[in-house]
């Protein structure tokens, strides 16, 4: 079965970096694109970007164009997001999703458990 | 962007009653790539609904989804105690965005 399994919780201070990994099982990892979303405190969804893990392409959305990085090691099947210049509003529970599809389609059939990143001084 | 809002912000039901849930979108969304999510307290959210009506694997079929243009429903026919969760929808159209949510409540 398909299973997407994130690394745990992350305290960080303003200012700090954190990359979060994302172990996916159950599917060949590069033929569907991996997703990040974010989701604040009792707050909605927020998309972040995807990766194709095939060749490492990534696209990112508008709000975090030159902050966040997407990449992915093939060998263990597994997605890294790293966020930058960590600041209060960037605490949330960051998730990891594969696309529905093989050709991307920006819809979101599997999640990871999701992993909480704090930051506080 | 493509903004969603969602109605109403919560919906307080009792189990076996039907659910309406609405998606208002700030322009047409291309192809109806819209899509539904649910998600309870502490848990990832659920795939339910892709291309605002085709159902995903394995959501039973009182789950179902309507709409076109800028305007989308999803029902629920007759509610579980499962179904009390927040609900999102997303659009994919262009750049995805998400709605603000319904919680839907046991009354």
């Amino acid at each position: 079965q398909v299973q997407l399994v994130q690394s745990g919780a992350e305290v960080k201070k303003p200012g700090a970096s954190v990359k979060v990994s994302c172990k996916t099982s159950g599917y060949t990892f590069i033929d569907y694109n991996i997703h990040w979303m974010r989701q604040a405190p009792g707050q909605g969804l927020e998309w972040m970007g995807r990766i194709n893990p095939s060749n490492g392409d990534t696209r990112y959305a508008e709000n975090f164009q030159g902050r966040v990085t997407m990449t992915r090691d093939t060998s263990i099947s597994t997605a890294f997001m790293e966020v930058s210049g960590l600041r209060s509003a960037d605490t949330a529970v960051y998730y990891c999703a594969r696309d529905l599809r093989r050709w991307l389609q920006y819809v979101f059939d599997y999640w990871g458990q999701g992993t909480l990143v704090t930051v506080s001084s | 962007e493509i903004v969603l809002a969602q109605s109403p912000g919560t919906l307080s039901l009792s189990p076996g009653e039907r659910a309406t849930l609405s998606c208002r979108a700030s322009q047409s969304v291309r192809n109806n790539y819209l899509a539904w999510y649910q998600q309870k307290p502490g848990q990832a959210p659920r795939l339910l609904i892709y291309g605002a009506s085709s159902r995903a694997t394995g959501i039973p079929d009182r789950f179902s989804g309507s709409g076109s243009g800028a305007d989308f429903t999803l029902a629920i026919s007759r509610l579980e105690p499962e179904d009390f969760a927040v609900y999102y929808c997303q659009q994919y159209a262009t750049s995805p965005t998400f709605g603000p949510g319904t919680k839907v409540e046991i009354k």
